[in-house]
């Protein structure tokens, strides 16, 4: 495989359940990120993650819980997420030096109910 | 707070015509890309422009910064229907460690 990989595609969940979004990249990129969209809204910067290590926090609820393993692989833990939350979650990667040139996966069009 | 505002937010318009979209800011920003989203996918990379004044080409699309590094345009000549999707511009931060800042994007659709 190539490029940058999300899954699930889709996931419909209630508020109190849990769920994880897996996000690999395949680039040999050292920077990757959680990115929410939203209707008409701007990309919604979440998460940094530089050579594993969390760089940027973008005021994100607790509800959403980053987790970098590695520098290929990004999860995104849910857990009693609130209908608002419903969004595309982008997972994207870069050099780290090039941190304008952004590689996105598909995203996980999540739903909750 | 820095934001790029993207006009227009739809554009929709027949095979064979030209287009502009616009990306504003009041402030400046180090690089300026644009992105073309296709439904169900991500956002991909078209062009990135580092400096003001530049302009750059892609076959059909044409890039500008602008000369105060505040500002671009996307212009398409000739619109095809596989340049519909949504066209994002985003903005390098200075002093944000080169975040980017994007626009709320433009809605293209190109009939045939």
């Amino acid at each position: 495989e190539t490029g940058v990989t999300q899954t699930p595609r889709h996931l419909v969940m209630g508020m109190t359940n849990k769920k994880s979004l897996k996000c690999e990249q395949h680039l040999g990129h050292n920077a990757m990120y959680w990115y929410k969209q939203s209707a008409k809204k701007p990309l919604e910067l979440m998460f940094v993650y530089n050579f594993k290590e969390q760089t940027e926090n973008n005021s994100v609820p607790s509800r959403f819980s980053p987790e970098c393993p590695n520098s290929s692989h990004l999860f995104l833990h849910l857990h009693t997420l609130q209908p608002e939350d419903s969004a595309l979650y982008l997972c994207a990667s870069s050099q780290i030096r090039e941190n304008e040139k952004l590689f996105f996966g598909s995203g996980t069009q999540l739903s909750v109910l | 707070t820095q934001l790029l505002e993207q006009s227009p937010q739809f554009l929709s318009i027949q095979e064979g015509e030209n287009l502009t979209v616009y990306c504003n800011s009041s402030s400046v920003f180090s690089s300026l890309q644009w992105y073309r989203q296709e439904p169900g996918e991500g956002p991909v990379l078209l062009v990135t422009v580092v400096t003001g004044g530049e302009v750059k080409k892609l076959k059909r699309l044409t890039f500008q910064f602008g000369d105060a590094r505040k500002d671009s345009s996307l212009h398409i000549t000739a619109a095809q229907p596989g340049d519909t999707g949504l066209y994002l511009c985003a903005g390098g931060t200075y002093n944000q460690g080169g975040k980017l800042i994007f626009g709320q994007g433009t809605e293209l659709s190109v009939k045939p």
